[in-house]
């Protein structure tokens, strides 16, 4: 069963605007978060990230919400710039030896 | 400033051949990963090796296998490739056993006919 679940394969929003991409996890031992960028034929990159003794996390245009009684992430990306456009990973770390849990990414596409 | 490095980029193999993806990293991290990237699927772990001299298996470790040769490397070998192989492969490494930020290579393209 799927434990980090992005239930937007795709998102489109206008250059400018704020981009908000929706993550949920099932799993109470998660207890830190990550985003990460993918652009075509490249590795993803780290972006941000946030633990779960904070509720929000800001880095420039790009800031996390956490909300750990809904179990519930959320990236936000405010204004949104054509550079932006590529497919964003959620991730969630319980502190096991195996590493980071991954949701199925959400495309974001910036429109001019 | 390298980071993970991966060979080869791309590779075509024939059902039934073997090779092995290479991964080094230079950040003098404890952990090491492979994941495959396959459409709709996100990023699944295949093996990961928490620290020098350990491997365990991931979410899809059937036809493969790996080897932590170092602390700088961590190679991944099909034995016998099967079509449903096809997929993108990314090594990953991080400071911290077993997470939590993880740091990837560029990507290998394998394709197997």
């Amino acid at each position: 069963d799927q434990q980090v679940k992005q239930n937007s394969p795709s998102l489109s929003v206008q250059e400018g605007r704020i981009s908000i991409l929706n993550c949920d996890y099932t799993n109470s031992m998660f207890d830190y978060f990550l985003w990460y960028k993918k652009y075509p034929a490249e590795g993803p990159t780290f972006l941000i990230s946030i633990s779960s003794i904070k509720d929000k996390n800001e880095d420039g245009r790009f800031t996390v919400f956490l909300n750990k009684s809904a179990k519930h992430l959320s990236l936000h990306i405010v204004p949104s710039q054509p550079g932006d456009s590529a497919v964003y990973f959620c991730a969630a770390w319980g502190g096991g030896a195996d590493g980071l849990t991954f949701g199925k990414g959400t495309h974001l596409i910036i429109q001019p | 400033n390298a980071g993970v490095t991966q060979t080869p980029k791309f590779q075509v193999l024939k059902t039934g051949q073997s090779m092995t993806l290479q991964c080094a990293q230079d950040m003098n991290h404890n952990s090491m990963y492979w994941y495959r990237q396959d459409p709709g699927m996100g990023l699944r772990l295949i093996y990961y090796s928490a620290s020098e001299g350990t491997t365990d298996k991931g979410e899809v470790p059937n036809g493969y296998n790996v080897s932590r040769l170092n602390k700088r490397e961590f190679s991944l070998r099909l034995e016998s490739a099967a079509p449903s192989q096809t997929s993108v492969y990314f090594c990953a490494s991080s400071e911290v056993e077993g997470g939590n930020t993880i740091y990837f290579g560029e990507g290998s393209w394998l394709t197997v006919v």
